[in-house]
């Protein structure tokens, strides 16, 4: 059973369009991560969030955090193809629960 | 200068077998982790060692033991093996414990038990 739950769990993307994968999680945490998997490679981490509101940005990707409706956002402005990756939220409950990870395909 | 390495990186073996999969860091953390990624990509913990003490230890058949010899090494030990037991296994490191120490994650052994 999933605490954290994401969605879309797959996402095909047109480049130059603007898109959205939400996480929600089920725990009073104030703790929210965002990490890239690329096939067949290892976890890198994006996004440490630690507070309520927190927002923070890296090139085209943007992550935010809501704890009171318990959710984090990763927007992602005018896709490339270079963003094509599985993308996983975990919460921080004195350890790392992941969410099912978003795959996400840019194409031309 | 890999910060987090695995070995090996991919293992291939028959059920009932014992094998093991060692990790090094080499960021100076004090905290150690072991994930399994099974073939939906589910990511979930199974231990954490802290200055080589267990601090998580997750709902893991006991056939699964870790074993950490000193703050930079942490590795599993797995007797027994099992079909099921067939997964990506990855390592990760963190300087502390808290929800602000950002984990550095392994290669990863991709392990096939037939």
């Amino acid at each position: 059973e999933l605490k954290v739950e994401q969605n879309p769990l797959f996402l095909s993307m047109q480049e130059g369009k603007n898109y959205t994968i939400y996480c929600n999680y089920s725990t009073t945490s104030d703790r929210l991560y965002w990490y890239r998997q690329d096939p067949g490679k290892s976890l890198e981490s994006l996004f440490v969030l630690l507070s309520n509101g927190a927002v923070k940005q890296e090139g085209r990707l943007m992550a935010s955090l809501d704890t009171k409706a318990r959710l984090s956002t990763l927007h992602i402005t005018a896709a490339v193809h270079d963003l094509s990756a599985t993308y996983f939220c975990a919460e921080w409950d004195y350890k790392l629960s992941f969410g099912a990870g978003t795959t996400v395909t840019v194409r031309a | 200068d890999t910060a987090v390495s695995q070995t090996p990186k991919y293992l291939v073996t028959q059920m009932g077998n014992d094998k093991s999969i060692k990790c090094e860091q080499n960021l100076g953390h004090d905290t150690m982790y072991w994930y399994k990624q099974d073939s939906k990509k589910f990511l979930k913990i199974m231990f954490s060692y802290n200055n080589k003490e267990l601090i998580i230890n997750e709902t893991v058949p006991n056939r699964f033991s870790p074993k950490s010899p000193d703050k930079a090494h942490l590795n599993l030990h797995i007797n027994s093996l099992e079909l099921g037991d067939s997964a990506v296994y990855f390592c990760a490191s963190s300087q502390g414990q808290g929800a602000s120490s950002k984990q550095y994650f392994g290669p990863g052994t991709r392990l096939t038990v037939t």
